[in-house]
């Protein structure tokens, strides 16, 4: 089944500065891959997404870029603030016949912490 | 709670005790998730079910079971044979279709006491 690497475990970084977020996946067929990012005690939230036929992505601070070739794949955040501080979760997933998409699988995160 | 609600969010087990979680969604989604969350492992898929009546073991279900009767509903019932239960559970759905992201609850927390 699919393996998903996340790095760094932890992260802390000057307020202003810009955080990355380093994830592996060994499933060449995976094609859908989301992060989410978890505050203390509340449920992941979907923050940015990208497909196997896209290279980059943007959505204002965060933006996340794919390297299918080899199969990595990467959140940056830039100008953070400090409700950037959070639990960063990467995922992998792929198409599976009538059903459409699989299960997600997720790395071990990554907690964040944005010093002012 | 965003169209998926898990209940209750705090839940205490006695030692041999089997406890049910529930999760519901309005979301008219046909793919339904349970992952467990325990500190520096990350989320570990227990069940899932992509459609009514039919659900899938994940990569920790043993000490677990599920049903899937409605398609807005996915219990999970921690057993007694789950030997080490303490832990933050998540249920989440999706459309299951074109690898749409997933919608979670607020989660329930588990403790045997």
């Amino acid at each position: 089944g699919e393996n998903v690497e996340q790095h760094p475990s932890t992260l802390s970084v000057q307020e202003g500065d810009s955080a990355v977020i380093k994830c592996t996946y060994s499933d060449s067929a995976s094609n859908y891959f989301p992060w989410y990012k978890q505050e203390l005690g509340k449920r992941p939230q979907l923050i940015i997404d990208i497909r196997s036929n896209v290279g980059e992505k943007k959505d204002q601070r965060i933006a996340v870029t794919l390297n299918k070739t080899a199969k990595h794949f990467s959140l940056h955040i830039t100008e953070t603030q400090p409700e950037d501080s959070a639990v960063y979760f990467c995922a992998a997933s792929k198409e599976v016949g009538s059903f459409g998409n699989e299960k997600l699988t997720f790395g071990t995160g990554t907690r964040l912490t944005i010093i002012p | 709670d965003g169209g998926i609600t898990q209940s209750p969010k705090y839940l205490f087990r006695k030692e041999g005790q089997n406890v049910t979680l529930s999760c519901e969604q309005n979301l008219n989604h046909d793919a339904m998730y349970w992952y467990r969350q325990d500190p520096g492992q990350g989320l570990r898929l227990i069940y899932y079910s992509q459609i009514v009546n039919d659900f899938q073991k994940g990569d920790i279900a043993e000490g677990y079971s599920v049903s899937r009767e409605k398609k807005e509903s996915f219990p999970l019932t921690v057993t007694s044979a789950q030997k080490n239960p303490t832990a933050f559970y998540l249920c989440a759905s999706s459309i299951g279709r074109l690898n749409y992201g997933y919608t979670f609850g607020s989660g329930t927390r588990l403790t045997v006491v």
